[in-house]
């Protein structure tokens, strides 16, 4: 089955930058979506398309993509970026799979 | 507002079943694909239904295919999980989640609050 790593865990100091890899163990890849979940609250969506970022979510989200790996960078990270997050994607057969989820821990 | 709210979860016990429902208001619901997600206490997340925004596609997890049915009701606006021959490890938040459409590229833009389902003897 279609699997989406990621690293367990990211630390980070307040301004600088985060970055969390999502390799995809086989090709195609599909559009990868990224997602934030703070404790007890539902995911929220803070990248479509690869890199393209919903209203309402920050300029310091970004998300690129090369090869069967996509990456969501924070710039400039606050302490309220600390939270679970996973990435998307679909596999050939049109059935959904999240990554393993990284923990971001503002330090 | 647009927003999604699930009920019907609760405390059954192995082999039992359990309906979940998500209601949804504040868009056209008929006109949005929608999935159930789901999240084991301390766990990522695990996608687990898909349905089309007529009904008329359907998807499952492996984990579940053969003992949960997604459904919906466009009429009232809500979306439906049959749960049957529940195990232990279905125990988790169910999430519904509605797909953006063509223009977010089918990522989950709304979510609602989640309810727990525990299966325990």
């Amino acid at each position: 089955s279609y699997e989406l790593t990621q690293p367990p865990s990211v630390s980070v100091s307040p301004g600088q930058t985060a970055r969390i890899t999502c390799s995809a163990d086989a090709l195609p890849k599909q559009y990868a979506y990224w997602y934030q979940q703070k404790p007890g609250q539902a995911p929220v969506l803070v990248i479509y398309k690869d890199s393209e970022r919903p209203s309402g979510i920050p300029e310091r989200f970004s998300g690129s993509s090369s090869g069967t790996t996509v990456t969501l960078t924070i710039s400039g990270v606050q302490a309220e970026d600390e939270a679970d997050y996973y990435c998307q994607s679909a596999d050939s057969s049109g059935t959904y799979v999240f990554g393993t989820g990284t923990k971001v821990t503002v330090l | 507002e647009v927003q999604l709210v699930e009920s019907g979860g609760g405390l059954v016990q192995p082999g039992g079943s359990l309906r979940l429902s998500c209601a949804a208001s504040g868009f056209t619901f008929s006109s949005y694909e929608m999935n159930w997600v789901r999240q084991a206490p301390g766990k990522g997340l695990e996608w687990v239904s898909y349905i089309s925004s007529s009904g008329s596609t359907i998807y499952y997890a492996d984990s579940v295919k053969g003992r949960f049915t997604i459904s919906r009701d466009n009429a009232k606006n809500s979306l439906y999980l049959q749960m049957n021959s529940l195990r232990a490890e279905d125990t988790a938040v169910y999430y519904c989640a509605r797909e953006g459409g063509y223009s977010y590229g089918y990522a989950f833009d709304i979510w609602g609050q989640g309810t727990m389902v525990t299966v325990s003897s």
